[in-house]
């Protein structure tokens, strides 16, 4: 059981904007920055979003990560089929004093 | 551009102790910024961070796992280990190496994990 709360599964058509969500507690998400990544079947997660809202370089504009209270989100807009992946969240956790992950959500695109 | 590549033994038996490294490309492990830290993860229990440490030698924990393990740095190497004691069934995962920028930062590198199985 995972400490960050992620649906299972998300989907979407070419073009749309799917939403994931992640859900903590106040000692994590409610006190620190939450990150995403994205992971593609057999390679290493990708950092996708950081710092809550902030992106590497060379991250589409397309993904765009919030926070707001103890649940965190990341956004997909003109989704494409090369987004079909799985995504997590993460943050640290001032109970535990360090990282914890969410479940990971799987994102189909149909 | 810097890259994670672990190492070790896919298949440990049940009891014994895991040993894994860690070889850092592109990046000085003695670097200020960074920690670096093993993270595992199993289909039931999703991803699990284990622990991290500073070129140093300073490490921070997962409670959870603090008695059985245990990480280091060779810095000459450019390298750092896990190894995990007294392994089960619930100890099989891919385990990750990654660069972290400690509790006021994020994890921002990832190696491409290796799969660890417990079978006698």
């Amino acid at each position: 059981q995972s400490v960050l709360t992620q649906p299972p599964s998300a989907s979407g058509t070419p073009g749309q904007r799917v939403a994931i969500s992640c859900s903590g507690t106040r000692s994590n998400i409610g006190s620190n920055p939450v990150h995403w990544y994205q992971q593609l079947p057999g390679t290493a997660p990708k950092l996708l979003t950081y710092s809550n809202n902030q992106r590497p370089s060379g991250v589409p504009d397309r993904f765009s990560g919030s926070k707001s209270g103890t649940s965190a989100s990341l956004a997909i807009s003109g989704l494409q089929s090369e987004d079909e992946a799985y995504f997590f969240c993460a943050t640290w956790d001032d109970s535990l004093n360090g990282w914890v992950f969410g479940g990971g959500t799987k994102l189909t695109v149909l | 551009q810097m890259q994670l590549q672990e190492s070790g033994p896919g298949l440990v038996k049940p009891s014994e102790t895991l040993s894994l490294t860690c070889t850092v490309s592109g990046d000085s492990i003695n670097s200020d910024n960074y920690y670096w830290g093993w993270i595992r993860q199993t289909p039931g229990r999703g991803l699990e961070w284990i622990r991290s440490i500073y070129y140093s030698g300073s490490t921070y924990y997962n409670p959870s796992l603090r008695r059985r393990a245990t990480i280091s740095v060779d810095t000459s190497k450019n390298q750092f280990s896990l190894k995990l004691t007294s392994v089960t069934a619930a100890d099989a995962a891919v385990y990750y190496c990654a660069r972290d920028l400690g509790y006021s930062g994020y994890i921002d590198n990832w190696g491409q994990g290796i799969l660890v199985t417990v079978s006698s």
